[in-house]
């Protein structure tokens, strides 16, 4: 079974700090790692799907790596309104193992 | 817009009491899934469903149970079984596909009296 760690549990950053958060798992294999943006008493909301090693995709000012064993989540120069719970993902389909989530908070 | 729709956004449950919470997407999505979220914890697979009228246990579904007549509607009941009801509840429907991917509701917290 995977298991699903992320690091650290809360990051405080000032604004334009940059920084990057950690999400480790114990299965190799061909599945699905996600990424996923949660706002305070709201459902998650989509950001990126990761397949491939060497794999990377941006938006705005989060960019998503996936490396065998492990995947970051990068945010460059962040603003307030970055501020949320990002929450990982592993797996396909219904197999999805969830980490517990970083709360990151942008000091303006 | 397309998405998907929880309600109520709180709901509050007496003892012995069951519960449903509701769930409608509008994304013509074939599954349908039902988490449920603990302060420190990973969402938890609760129930899932790939077409209608069919469901399938996740994880965690002793104490829960569901129904899917209608493809857009996913209804989750917590019965009185359930002992430690006190939750955030998430639908999400899934896109297959290319870019395969969950879609959540806004969620539902369920609190006990």
């Amino acid at each position: 079974e995977d298991q699903v760690t992320q690091s650290p549990e809360a990051l405080r950053l000032q604004e334009g700090e940059s920084s990057s958060l950690n999400c480790s798992y114990t299965v190799s294999g061909l599945r699905g790692l996600f990424w996923y943006r949660q706002d305070p008493g709201k459902g998650p909301e989509f950001l990126f799907t990761l397949y491939s090693a060497g794999e990377e995709k941006e938006k705005e000012r989060l960019k998503a790596t996936l490396t065998k064993k492990e995947s970051f989540l990068h945010i460059t120069a962040p603003k307030p309104e970055d501020s949320a719970t990002y929450l990982c993902a592993r797996g396909i389909r219904e197999k999805l193992t969830f980490g517990t989530g970083t709360r990151l908070t942008i000091i303006p | 817009d397309g998405g998907i729709t929880q309600s109520p956004k709180y709901l509050f449950r007496k003892e012995g009491q069951n519960v449903t919470l509701s769930c409608e997407q509008n994304l013509n999505h074939d599954a349908m899934y039902w988490y449920r979220q603990d302060p420190g914890q990973g969402l938890r697979l609760i129930y899932y469903s790939q077409i209608v009228n069919d469901f399938q246990k996740g994880d965690i579904a002793e104490g829960y149970s569901v129904s899917r007549e209608k493809k857009e509607s996913f209804p989750l009941t917590v019965t009185s079984a359930q002992k430690n009801p006190t939750a955030f509840y998430l639908c999400a429907s899934r896109r297959t596909g290319a870019n395969e991917k969950l879609f959540f509701g806004s969620g539902t917290q369920l609190s006990v009296l």
